[in-house]
């Protein structure tokens, strides 16, 4: 059965970096059946997809984070990972990894538990 | 960026009640539309994919319509699990987008 489980600070200083991971069971990120991303979810903004990657290193950004996020696989752990740069108090967010299926109109059919990373000095 | 309206943002309904939550996509989007599930704490889970296809292991008084920019998520007879928030997301354009969400309340 497959699992995500995403990891990393709770708390982030404004202009720092988020950085989280996401650690996959059941499933191998270096199948090329997948796409697996980040989605994040404010009170204010709802669900706002940030980025996928499709097998190590095809990657899509929402325009509006592209500068500053950058999503890459480890294929050794299994896991992957985000990167959002300058950060401010906007980026308070649960952050969720899932897996999205291309055959399946590209749903996001499994979902980590979310981690809640807050912005603050 | 397709911009998702959903409506109503909030309902309040009875258990055995039809629901329908409806959502506008501001382009065509074919049916490349999914919905969503979310109950407090929890992330979301997907009900309805490519706008009719019922995933696997969701009860069948779910059902899902629609195509081009408008779509409909119905609930036949309300049960006291579905009390959540439902949100719909088009996968056709980049970015993807979400709707902001419909509240079903007791």
């Amino acid at each position: 059965q497959l699992q995500l489980q995403e990891s990393g600070p709770g708390l982030v200083k404004p202009s720092e970096t988020l950085s989280l991971n996401c650690s996959v069971s059941g499933a191998s990120l270096g199948s090329t059946t997948y796409y697996w991303g980040w989605i994040r979810q404010t009170p204010g903004k709802g669900l706002e997809w940030i980025g996928t990657i499709y097998y190590r290193v095809a990657t899509f950004y929402n325009p509006s984070l592209r500068s500053r996020v950058t999503i890459s696989v480890d294929t050794s752990k299994n896991q992957f990972s985000l990167k959002l740069t300058s950060v401010t108090a906007a980026d308070t967010a649960v952050y969720y990894c899932a897996r999205q299926v291309p055959g399946f109109a590209n749903s996001w059919h499994d979902w980590g538990q979310g981690a809640l990373v807050s912005v603050s000095s | 960026d397709v911009q998702m309206t959903q409506s109503p943002s909030s309902l309040s309904a009875s258990v055995g009640d039809r629901v329908i939550i409806t959502c506008r996509a501001s382009q065509r989007i074919s049916n490349s539309l999914n919905w969503y599930q979310q109950k407090p704490g929890k992330a979301p889970q997907v009900l309805v994919y490519g706008a009719s296809n019922l995933q696997g292991g969701v009860p069948p008084r779910f059902s899902g319509s629609g195509s081009g920019t408008d779509f409909t998520l119905t609930i036949t007879s309300l049960q006291p699990e579905d009390f959540a928030t439902y949100y719909c997301q088009q996968s056709h354009y980049t970015p993807q987008t979400f709707g902001q969400g419909t509240k079903v309340e007791i």
